[in-house]
């Protein structure tokens, strides 16, 4: 079945770009989403990209997708203090009825 | 338009005893989906309902866990009895339909705490 990993903690300074990585297992899955968490809140759709793109750009968000190596990246430009958060990477299980799959998540520090 | 509803927002209750979550979907929103999220961990499915038949409840623990969506709109989720380790937050999600791509919509969760 699909895994999902990513790093768990990041640090950067406001303004700087943020890079939030994550690995996949499951090549079959065909969108790939990425999810922000804020504290006592519920999961937010940040974006997603479908599996034959490379990459997908909105505003201030970038993803990256490398297909051979099953990695995912969420870049951030100019990183603001509002954007700390707990960040989700999630694929979608084979043979499930969009069923998604999370990584344990990455929290985003911004710092002054 | 309004969002997905939960409640109550938080719970406290001893080992053994029984607790019932609410939600309401998205109006429209054919699919639900219950999920857990323990403390350090992405949210894991645990059932998913397209209008009011199950499609996916492989990781619900049958023994303690249930779940049903009368009518096809509002869910509950029950636990009986509850066990220290299903403290966690309960986030449900609505869908427009069941397929790939379609996006999951979460309300704010309910976080439960077993003593």
């Amino acid at each position: 079945g699909e895994d999902v990993e990513q790093s768990l903690f990041l640090s950067v300074r406001e303004g700087d770009s943020s890079v939030i990585n994550c690995t996949y297992t499951d090549s079959s899955s065909t969108y790939l989403y990425w999810y922000k968490q804020e504290p006592g809140a519920g999961l937010q759709l940040l974006t997603y990209i479908f599996s034959n793109m490379d990459m997908k750009q909105d505003q201030r968000l970038t993803v990256l997708l490398n297909k051979k190596d099953k990695h995912l990246s969420l870049r951030i430009a100019d990183t603001q203090t509002g954007d700390s958060a707990i960040y989700f990477c999630a694929g979608r299980a084979s043979g499930g009825y969009n069923k998604l799959i999370f990584g344990a998540g990455t929290r985003l520090a911004v710092h002054p | 338009e309004a969002g997905v509803a939960q409640s109550p927002r938080y719970k406290i209750i001893e080992k053994r005893q029984s607790v019932a979550f609410w939600c309401n979907p998205i109006s429209g929103h054919a699919t639900l989906y219950w999920y857990q999220q323990i403390l350090g961990q992405g949210p894991k499915l645990l059932i998913q309902f397209q209008n009011n038949g199950v499609v996916d409840d492989s990781q619900l623990p049958k023994d303690r866990f249930s779940a049903e969506r009368l009518k096809g709109v509002d869910s509950t989720l029950k636990i009986q009895p509850a066990k220290l380790e299903d403290s966690a937050v309960y986030l449900c999600a609505s869908s427009l339909g069941g397929l790939e791509g379609d996006t999951q919509y979460f309300g704010p969760g309910t976080r439960l705490t077993v003593l």
